[in-house]
């Protein structure tokens, strides 16, 4: 069974502050995608890495995919208040669904 | 365009009813998804479509569980003899391809909620 850990679970910071979500699995996936979900929202995709060691940047988000492509990270600089949500790991299950980590609940407080 | 939209937005039911729940999926799109989120948990895999066929239903809990797609666009996931562990936001999801993890893309789920 493939899964996906994520950590931290919960994370509370102020508005300025760095912060890293790891998301670490012990099977190989061919793409692992990171998502941000809202309330009352369904999951929005924000970036899709695929080659071991790939390094993605999204304004104050970096993604970056680990070199046996069992882990990944995203590190958001000076964190906003809009930044907070549900940021969701997924990696591409071997039957074509994605599998899902229990995502990292953030809260920027201004 | 539109965006995938799936009815109704919430749902309330007693324990043992039979329900319904909709997805219309963005139009074009091939593969069609359905996963189940509970509170303060990431989604959970159910079904998936590609066209009309369910390429993979393994993610599906129990034979009172279960989706069609007569059509290839829009789906239907049914639920016989509601309990009250099948609380949770049922969220679907399609894109232009099946397999390698293509963009998903999620409507805002149907809320149910069994009493």
């Amino acid at each position: 069974t493939q899964l996906l850990e994520q950590s931290p679970q919960f994370l509370s910071i102020q508005e300025g502050e760095n912060l890293t979500v790891y998301c670490n699995s012990s099977s190989v996936f061919s793409s692992l995608q990171w998502y941000r979900q809202e309330p009352g929202e369904g999951p929005v995709l924000l970036v899709t890495v695929v080659t071991g060691g790939e390094v993605k940047k999204l304004k104050r988000l970096t993604f970056q995919f680990g070199d046996a492509r069992k882990d990944s990270s995203l590190h958001i600089t000076a964190a906003q208040p809009g930044d907070t949500g549900l940021y969701l790991c997924v990696g591409g299950g071997s039957q074509g669904n994605l599998i899902f980590g229990k995502g990292t609940k953030l809260s920027v407080k201004p | 365009g539109a965006g995938v939209s799936q009815t109704p937005s919430n749902k309330v039911t007693e324990k043992g009813k039979y329900v319904e729940l909709r997805c219309d999926p963005i139009s074009g799109h091939t593969a069609l998804y359905w996963y189940r989120q509970s509170l303060g948990q990431g989604p959970e895999f159910l079904i998936y479509f590609q066209g009309t066929g369910a390429a993979d239903d393994s993610g599906l809990p129990n034979d009172r569980f279960f989706a069609v797609r007569p059509e290839g666009s829009v789906s239907t996931l049914k639920i016989q003899r509601t309990e009250r562990g099948d609380s949770a936001v049922y969220l679907c999801a399609s894109s232009s391809s099946g397999t390698d993890s293509y963009e998903q893309y999620f409507g805002p789920g149907t809320r149910l909620t069994v009493t």
